[in-house]
């Protein structure tokens, strides 16, 4: 069955350092993955999306993600964390010819000054 | 792109009434879905809404309890029926981009608690 792992629930990383949100799918074929960010209260923003080409993807806020079909991986990263990015970061794929988005469990991530 | 806005952004019911959740879009888009967020977790697909056809519901979710209109290619309502306090939950709208890549534009919520 198709399906979108984020191993980690919960993050917490000091601010100006580095992080890595992890993403694992399991598609038949390489889907269409997208990295959704969502702040309290707020609805999802994408940040980025990757469906073809290069496989390290940049999107917006300073984030990039790196597709490995060898790991089924679309790992997310920023090289330096900043307190306003304190959220919750969702992975979510679909496989083409079939729109239907799946949704990781969401992985909540916690800045410390 | 697209903004896409939900009415109303949050609201307090009564178990056993009803709540109707509207999600519009400024300009015309072929595929819209309604999305659930139970507290703490992730979103989950209810149904997708086409214009000029019966929306289409994921496993778990029916037609009683969800009934959705899509009366034109801008608007949709997600109905909660009979609502407890299982309903208890962020509803969010999306549709999906004209690009070839199904990116998905998501509504700001509605956030629902039922007492």
């Amino acid at each position: 069955a198709q399906s979108v792992t984020q191993p980690d629930i919960h993050i917490t990383v000091s601010e100006g350092a580095s992080l890595e949100l992890r993403c694992n799918y399991s598609y038949g074929a390489t889907p269409y993955l997208f990295w959704y960010v969502q702040s309290p209260g707020q609805g999802l923003q994408l940040l980025l999306k990757y469906f073809s080409g290069d496989t390290l993807v940049q999107g917006i806020k300073g984030f990039e993600a790196e597709f490995k079909r060898s790991q089924s991986s679309f790992n997310l990263r920023k090289p330096s964390v900043h307190w306003s990015d304190a959220a919750e970061y969702f992975c979510a794929g679909v496989s083409g010819g079939y729109n239907k988005l799946i949704f990781g469990a969401g992985t909540r991530l916690a800045v410390h000054p | 792109s697209a903004v896409i806005s939900q009415k109303p952004s949050r609201d307090i019911c009564q178990r056993g009434t009803s709540l109707t959740i509207q999600c519009q879009v400024d300009s015309q888009v072929t595929m819209m879905f309604w999305y659930r967020q139970q507290p703490g977790q992730s979103l989950t697909l209810i149904a997708t809404a086409n214009q000029g056809s019966e929306a289409t519901y994921e496993s778990g979710f029916v037609i009683d309890k969800f009934p959705i209109s899509r009366p034109n290619l801008t608007f949709s309502t997600l109905t909660v029926s009979n609502l407890s306090p299982e309903d208890s939950s962020i509803y969010l709208c999306s549709f999906e981009g004209t690009g070839d890549d199904y990116e998905q534009y998501f509504g700001p919520g509605t956030r629902l608690t039922v007492t």
